[in-house]
């Protein structure tokens, strides 16, 4: 199964600006998710994208998807310093499971 | 509500001895069981996957087996660790309501030093 790579590793930014990291993978997926990790803790699900969307929100939080260039975004709007985290896609193909990137490690300075 | 919970939150084990971590869920029937490593600083690597009880799945050769003896008990083994098994163990669950998505619910995890 293919995974998804992250860029960039790591982020950087001031409280209220906005992050973004982006997700590119090899082949056809059913589905992209976007998942969060705060340090030393499980993983928390923020948004699913379908291979047939390309767009969707939820709060602070827009993904994009772009199917032709394989690739997906991850915009967090007004950061805060709760949104300092490990973000990673999980790339979900027609099966049980869901591939990990490497993730991207964003800090949010107050 | 459906809760995933992990035990130990924290183990450190010499070399050579056995292992034994357990995943247990709540509040759902029939879920498709995960068990992950995370290096520090890296992402998950799938270990095993179940969809129901005694269907164990193996995604890489290692040190370590995992079991299923009841529908929402998930349990990672090892009868030898290497220092190598050392990580960060998370379980997750997948349910049916989420069949076509597959998106997976994590618990707390097990931090792993083998010395």
């Amino acid at each position: 199964s293919q995974q998804g790579e992250e860029d960039p590793q790591a982020l950087s930014i001031q409280e209220g600006e906005n992050a973004t990291m982006n997700c590119s993978y090899k082949t056809s997926i059913n589905n992209l998710q976007w998942y969060r990790q705060n340090s030393g803790r499980g993983l928390v699900h923020l948004i699913l994208i379908r291979s047939n969307e390309r767009e969707k929100h939820s709060g602070r939080l827009r993904v994009t998807l772009d199917t032709s260039k394989k690739s997906s975004s991850l915009l967090i709007t007004a950061s805060r310093a709760a949104d300092t985290a490990s973000y990673f896609c999980a790339i979900g193909s027609n099966d049980y499971k869901l591939s990990f990137g490497a993730g991207t490690t964003v800090t949010v300075r107050a | 509500s459906q809760t995933i919970h992990q035990w130990p939150a924290t183990l450190v084990q010499p070399v050579g001895s056995p292992l034994s971590l357990e995943c247990t869920v709540e509040g759902t029937s029939n879920p498709n069981l995960y068990w992950y490593r995370q290096a520090a600083g890296r992402g998950l690597q799938l270990l095993f996957y179940s969809v129901g009880i005694g269907q164990i799945s193996s995604e890489v050769p290692q040190n370590l087996s995992a079991s299923r003896p009841q529908d929402r008990q998930f349990i990672l083994s090892s009868k030898k660790l290497l220092l190598s098994d050392s990580g960060f163990y998370l379980c997750a669950w997948s349910g049916l309501a989420g069949a076509q998505t597959r998106t997976q619910y994590f618990g707390p995890g097990t931090r792993l030093t083998v010395l």
